[in-house]
């Protein structure tokens, strides 16, 4: 079965400092996908960065990046520069054989001017 | 390019109502999903068709039917709906190969509400 874990349930970042979002998986599965997604007060769900579990490089994206350590399971995003417009929930999902996408609690984060 | 279409948007139910959540993707995606979200509960999956015929239980599947009518059409129905079933309820879907699965992309969202 797979499992994500947040163990944030909230964070707090000021204006233009960098932040990480703790996220670890578990996966009997060889071959998986880890992905981040953010959600607005909006409501909807943005797609931010994925990686694949033979990538051998931290997929990063803009400001934001993938701290991919696999011996430990963990796929931490970072958001460097935080911005006002990065208040909002952060979800982590693992993909794998099974073909499911199965997320994690999320973390709400929020930005402080 | 529409994505992925869900309806209704709103919906209240007396406990003991039926309904059908519809969704549809026009990315030529290979799998579908139904995910509902509640407070503190992050995403959790209900169903999910990896290809067109199939359909399989995920997470939290009772109470829950779902459909998968075609390559486009996947949907979610409750047929003796329970307060607890109150959520907002997201459609998804996925190339379902390659990269990891692909990019989830998502719906809007359903909020439902049993009374």
């Amino acid at each position: 079965a797979q499992k994500i874990t947040q163990t944030q349930p909230g964070m707090f970042v000021q204006e233009k400092e960098a932040v990480t979002l703790d996220c670890t998986y578990d996966t009997s599965d060889q071959s998986y996908g880890l992905f981040w997604y953010k959600q607005p007060s909006s409501g909807e769900m943005i797609f931010l960065i994925y990686q694949g579990s033979y990538d051998e490089q931290n997929a990063t994206e803009g400001r934001y990046s993938l701290n991919f350590q696999k011996a430990r399971k963990s796929a931490n995003l970072v958001i460097s520069a935080s911005q006002l417009g990065d208040s909002a929930m952060y979800f982590c999902a693992v993909f794998g054989g099974t073909y499911k996408y199965i997320f994690g609690t999320g973390t709400r984060l929020k930005v402080l001017a | 390019n529409a994505g992925v279409t869900q309806t209704p948007k709103f919906q209240v139910l007396k406990t003991g109502q039926s309904m059908t959540l519809q969704c549809a993707q026009d990315m030529n995606h290979n799998s579908m999903y139904w995910y509902r979200q509640d407070p503190g509960m992050g995403l959790r999956l209900i169903y999910y068709s990896a290809s067109e015929g199939t359909t399989d239980k995920g997470e939290v599947p009772n109470g829950y039917n779902v459909s998968r009518l075609n390559k486009r059409e996947f949907s979610l129905r409750l047929e003796s709906a329970a307060p607890s079933q109150t959520s907002v309820y997201f459609c998804a879907s996925s190339f379902g190969q390659g990269r990891g699965g692909g990019e989830l992309f998502f719906g809007e969202g359903s909020r439902l509400t049993v009374l």
